[in-house]
C-alpha cells in the first residue's frame, strides 16, 4: 500500500516561532488531508489539499503532487497549537485514508 | 452543525470480555468509517460503510471484530473476545458521499483499555 512519512517526528518550539512540517508519500494521491490531534485526542481537519496551496489564518499548506510531498506551515505558534499533526492520503486505487505516524509538536510559553 | 458523536468515551475491560462502541455520523453523511489508533501511531482503517453496505473491511480482524450500520445511519463496532493488543482509541469518521476525494470528519473517539 501507499507509504506516508512525516518529519520531524517531534518538535519543540517557543511561542511565536514558525515551523514547517513535511509529509512524503510513495504514490499518486487524489486525497490528502492534514489533521491536528489535540491533547484530548480529537482529530480536527486542517486542510483538504491534494494539490496546490491553501491558507487558513496562521496555518498554510502546500502540496506538490508531482514530487509527492506536502508541507504544513505554522506561523507565530501558540501553546494551543500543541498536539500531533497527521498527514493522511489515499491512493488513486483506494478510498481508505492512510495516515503517517505524525509530528508531535509542543509549543512552550 | 453537530459533529460525529461517539460513546462511550472511555472503557476498561478485562481480556476475553466483550465490548461495543456506538457512533452517530454527521447528518446526511452516507459514508461511515471506523479506525483504530494505537498509542504513538496514526489511525488505521478497520471498516468503511456506504449507507448500510460494507465497502472495505480488509483490515478488520473478523474472528473477533464485527460492525454493523443498520438503516444507514448509526453504527456499532463490537469486539468479542477482547485481547490485550486491542487497547487503543477507536475513532469513527463520516464523509458526505464516500468518494476518494471526500473530506472525512472524525468523532472524539473511544479509549479502550484491556487489562
Amino acid at each position: 500500500g501507499i507509504q506516508v512519512e512525516q518529519s520531524p517526528p517531534d518538535l519543540i518550539l517557543q511561542e511565536g516561532a514558525n515551523s514547517t512540517l513535511r509529509c512524503n508519500f510513495s504514490d499518486s494521491v487524489n486525497n490528502l488531508q492534514w489533521f491536528h490531534q489535540n491533547p484530548w485526542g480529537q482529530l480536527i481537519n486542517l486542510f483538504y489539499i491534494p494539490s496546490g496551496t491553501k491558507q487558513n489564518g496562521r496555518l498554510s499548506a502546500t502540496t506538490v503532487a508531482t514530487e509527492r510531498y506536502s508541507l504544513l506551515y505554522i506561523s507565530s505558534s501558540q501553546t494551543t497549537d500543541s498536539g500531533v499533526y497527521f498527514c493522511a492520503v489515499n491512493s488513486n486505487s483506494g478510498y481508505a485514508l492512510n495516515f503517517g505516524k505524525g509530528t508531535s509538536l509542543l509549543v512552550t510559553p | 452543525e453537530a459533529g460525529v458523536a461517539q460513546s462511550p468515551r472511555y472503557k476498561i475491560i478485562e481480556k476475553r470480555q466483550s465490548v461495543a462502541f456506538w457512533c452517530n455520523p454527521i447528518s446526511g453523511h452516507a459514508t461511515l468509517y471506523w479506525y483504530q489508533q494505537i498509542l504513538g501511531q496514526g489511525p488505521k482503517l478497520l471498516i468503511q460503510f456506504q449507507n448500510n453496505g460494507v465497502v472495505d473491511d480488509s483490515q478488520l480482524p473478523k474472528d473477533r471484530f464485527s460492525a454493523e450500520r443498520l438503516k444507514g445511519v448509526d453504527s456499532t463496532l463490537k469486539i468479542q473476545p477482547a485481547k490485550l493488543e486491542d487497547s487503543a482509541v477507536y475513532l469513527c469518521a463520516s464523509s458526505l458521499v464516500g468518494g476518494p476525494t471526500d473530506t472525512q470528519y472524525f468523532g472524539p473517539g473511544t479509549r479502550l483499555t484491556v487489562l
